[in-house]
């Protein structure tokens, strides 16, 4: 049935750890994903994105896995400071036969909560 | 680089009203997006504009409609306001609608 409220799985971790983030996604023909971070009262912030050719990406203490045989991605962060408290979502582009494209049309997760105890 | 604004960042309006919200794509971008975020549905997509021109659209009911500018710029409108379109409002700029896309801070409608 519909929830009444997203009930946000929640990630907590200490600082300086590493975390793991997550997320499987719908579309199998979706090539492209975004992951973004939302602190509370702000927009999403853009984190990371991967193409669906290739299966490892990485950034500054990020580093995003994208496995395709299970529709699965994964969200890593290098030793974890408080200001990584947020909740993360993970996005992708699912491919309309229309256009050959998405057309700005992300497909949110439900989001996790990383929170970071000091 | 100047980000995505989006104005108002907050708003209260009343039951049967209308509302406009505004939001300025980075220099540059022309596929502007338009998601309503509340926590009972998280976020959801509602269109896309891409030099003018409505490319996709969500599911959302005809009260919630846009445009885009010539500059870009875009605005949304909701009309005839319900209290389930209490929300965060976000648009997100890119430069195809394919590629990076960023987030403005947002505007909170409370509809009372």
């Amino acid at each position: 049935g519909e929830s009444v409220g997203l009930h946000l799985p929640t990630l907590s971790v200490q600082e300086g750890d590493n975390s793991i983030i997550n997320c499987a996604y719908s579309n199998s023909a979706s090539d492209y994903f975004i992951w973004y971070k939302q602190e509370s009262g702000k927009g999403p912030q853009f984190i990371i994105d991967i193409r669906s050719n290739m299966d490892k990406r990485q950034g500054q203490r990020v580093t995003v896995l994208l496995n395709k045989t299970v529709k699965h991605l994964s969200l890593q962060i290098a030793a974890t400071q408080p200001g990584d408290s947020a909740v993360y979502f993970c996005a992708e582009f699912p491919r309309s036969v229309n256009y050959g494209g998405s057309q700005g049309n992300l497909i949110f997760g439900k989001g996790t909560k990383l929170s970071v105890k000091p | 680089k100047a980000g995505v604004t989006q104005t108002p960042r907050y708003l209260i309006k009343t039951r049967g009203q209308q509302v406009t919200l505004s939001c300025s794509p980075i220099s540059g971008h022309r596929s502007v997006s338009w998601y309503q975020q509340t926590p009972g549905q998280g976020l959801q997509f509602l269109f896309e504009y891409f030099s003018e021109t409505q490319r996709n659209k969500g599911n959302f009911p005809g009260r919630f409609s846009g445009r885009q500018f010539s500059n870009s710029r875009s605005e949304m409108n909701v009309s005839t306001l319900e209290l389930g379109d209490s929300a965060l409002y976000l648009c997100a700029s890119s430069f195809t609608g394919n590629t990076e896309a960023f987030f403005g801070q947002g505007t909170r409608l409370t509809v009372v």
